[in-house]
Order: structure tokens, then C-alpha cells, then sequence
């Protein structure tokens, strides 16, 4: 049973340019959440979603950040005009319920950084 | 509020020393569950342990263990006899409601041969 898989694992952008991150949750897996990870620093929270459902955006920064998980296909995280303050790793994790006990398998992450 | 305190950011020790990670955390809720991660050098997040709040029997796996008091709040890890592959940054977390886990901001254990 394959793990979380994220992609790309190395992303590079200049600033303004748009990122893309995608996310293939665990085979059973409709919960998929994303972490974010900005230097010397731990994982914080940005979104939880369900299948085309988003349950909890409250990490989310209010502007320039997206994040979709549709009926078909990954978890897609996307952040447009991208600036230097970006630059971090970006960690997918998913669930196979509704969460109770913290039941989260975390993918390799995504590491973005802007030039 | 839910918080997690790693008060420790670095520490160096020599191989074959124990070294323990302190762990504090903060919650209002009776249930909840605690982990520890390490992040190796190439960054992925491997799970070490997962803890529920009812159950503070301390748990041994290896040259790991665990000790989880209630009374503190704290969940601390120690690591037996180590080694330098255990050089990583650890991170203690957090989930018990919203579906989030909430990090501590690690610390970084260096292991001197």
C-alpha cells in the first residue's frame, strides 16, 4: 500500500510566478490536510479538506493561497504571485475518517523555494 | 488553547550518552493523543509514537522510551545509548478536536561521534 505521495518534491519559482502542489493521499484515504513548514520553525496547520469539500481553512493565509481536493485526482495546493516568505516545506497528510485520534500519515513533503 | 512547548531548540551530546527531549503541552480537553517525529536531515516526518490521554503507562521501544506525566503535562523522550544516525530535529505534537495537530518547534539533537 503506497504512502502519501506528494509532488514534485523540489519546487523552484521566481517571485509572482504561480506553485502548483500536489497531494495523492493514502488508497481509502478522502481526508487529506496541509501543513506548512517555514525554516527552523515546527509544522503549522493551513487546511483540511474532504472531497470537494473544505472543512477547515483556518491556517489558511487570507490571500494568494488555495487549496482544492476534487471527486478525481490529488489534493492540489496552490499559492499565485508567489514571494520569498513562501519559501518553505509544504507537508500533505491524510486520513481515512473523520478524524478522532489523530490518525495522520504524512507524505515527503514539498519543498518551495523562491528566487 | 492547544500549545506545545519544546523548550530545548538545540542540543549536543556524544555518542553512546543518554539524552532526553523535554515536552510540555497545553490543553482543556480530557481526550487527546501525543506524538513524537523525527525529521532526519532529508526532511521527510518519520513517526516515532502515538500516546492517548488515558493511557500514561510509559512505553519502551528499543533506546527509546517515553515518559508521560498528567500532573506536568509534559511527555518527554529519552533516548538510551545513542547514536549519530539519531541526529535529527524531533518534534513533539499535539491533536485532540479541529482535526489539527498542532507542532512543538522541535528540537535539533546533534550527536558527536
Amino acid at each position: 500500500n503506497a504512502g502519501v505521495m506528494q509532488n514534485p518534491r523540489h519546487l523552484v519559482r521566481r517571485r509572482g510566478q504561480e506553485a502548483r502542489l500536489r497531494c495523492s493521499p493514502m488508497k481509502g484515504h478522502s481526508h487529506v490536510y496541509w501543513y506548512r513548514q517555514l525554516p527552523e520553525e515546527g509544522l503549522k496547520f493551513m487546511v483540511y479538506l474532504q472531497k470537494e469539500n473544505i472543512i477547515d481553512e483556518s491556517g489558511m493565509p487570507k490571500e494568494r493561497f488555495s487549496a482544492e481536493f476534487p471527486k478525481e485526482g490529488p489534493s492540489i495546493l496552490r499559492i499565485q504571485q508567489v514571494v520569498r516568505g513562501d519559501s518553505a516545506a509544504y507537508f500533505c497528510a491524510s486520513s481515512p475518517r473523520t478524524e478522532g485520534i489523530g490518525e495522520q500519515y504524512f507524505g515527503p513533503g514539498t519543498r518551495l523555494t523562491v528566487t | 488553547a492547544q500549545k506545545v512547548t519544546q523548550a530545548q531548540t538545540e542540543i549536543s551530546v556524544v555518542e553512546k550518552e543518554d539524552v532526553t527531549l523535554d515536552c510540555v503541552y497545553e490543553t482543556r480537553d480530557t481526550t487527546y493523543y501525543l506524538f513524537w517525529y523525527k525529521q532526519p536531515p532529508s526532511g521527510e516526518l518519520v513517526f516515532l509514537i502515538r500516546r492517548n490521554s488515558f493511557d500514561e503507562q510509559n512505553e519502551i521501544s528499543g533506546r527509546y522510551s517515553w515518559n508521560f506525566q498528567k500532573s506536568t503535562s509534559s511527555f518527554n523522550f529519552t533516548i538510551t545509548a545513542s547514536q549519530v544516525v539519531d541526529s535529527a530535529v524531533y518534534f513533539c505534537a499535539q491533536y485532540s478536536s479541529a482535526s489539527k495537530i498542532i507542532f512543538g518547534s522541535g528540537t535539533r539533537l546533534s550527536i558527536r561521534p
